[in-house]
């Protein structure tokens, strides 16, 4: 089974600024990975699937990157909307998640 | 995009059973599996497993392997999940998704691309 490691467990950062939050993977899995939004009380939403491509209505400050067991991703000029909880999932196994809070 | 509807929050005793629906407001599961992910009171997303409702097909998280049960309506875009001998450690928010499926020499594959979701629905277990 895939153990996937995120990092890091917490950022603080203000609007405006660029967060980068990694993922680890225990074994290479090539390109698949996804990354999810969570805000407090609500759903998951998808972000970015197969390492890179932004899911449909996602906007251009998000992007991701990487392949085999380590991957990016980036959040360009935070906005206020954008602080929540982050996981990564590589198949069936979801990381802990990076909470990404304003500072 | 499907959009997805989930039945409402339930109290249990341990012991007991639980069935939650998910169904599509908008759309249809023909194209999807439905995938079941939970998570516990200020943890993490864990996946359950899925179903293909075109096929009847379910594949299982070994941990809830004879715990969890997926059935589908594909007539209805419903689809639904029995959880059996619950416990306390049950008590979590439980969400259905919509999961990509592509046709790979002549077989439907689940991608773990999980694009809609539902609103989640609260199982709490109490004794």
């Amino acid at each position: 089974e895939t153990v996937v490691t995120q990092s890091p467990d917490t950022l603080s950062l203000s609007p405006g600024e660029t967060a980068t939050l990694s993922c680890r993977a225990s074994h290479s899995v090539g390109l698949n990975l996804a990354w999810y939004q969570q805000k407090p009380g609500q759903a998951p939403r998808l972000l970015i699937y197969a390492a890179s491509t932004r899911a449909t209505g996602v906007p251009a400050r998000f992007s991701g990157s990487g392949s085999g067991t380590e991957f990016t991703l980036t959040i360009s000029s935070l906005q206020s909307e954008d602080f929540a909880v982050y996981y990564c999932q590589q198949y069936e196994t979801f990381g802990q998640g990076t909470k990404l809070e304003m500072k | 995009q499907v959009q997805l509807m989930q039945s409402g929050p339930e109290v249990k005793k341990t012991g007991s059973s639980v069935h939650v629906s998910c169904s599509a407001s908008a759309g249809t599961f023909n194209n999807y599996a439905i995938t079941w992910v939970r998570q516990a009171p200020g943890q993490g997303l864990e996946w359950m497993g899925r179903i293909i409702p075109i096929l009847s097909e379910s594949n299982y998280a070994q941990r809830f392997q004879g715990t969890v049960i997926f059935t589908a309506d594909k007539s209805t875009s419903k689809a639904y999940m029995e959880v059996s001998s619950l416990r306390s450690e049950d008590t979590a928010v439980y969400y259905c998704a919509t999961e990509r499926l592509s046709m790979e020499q002549q077989r439907l594959i689940p991608k773990f691309v999980f694009d809609s979701w539902g609103p989640g629905t609260l199982i709490t277990v109490s004794s």
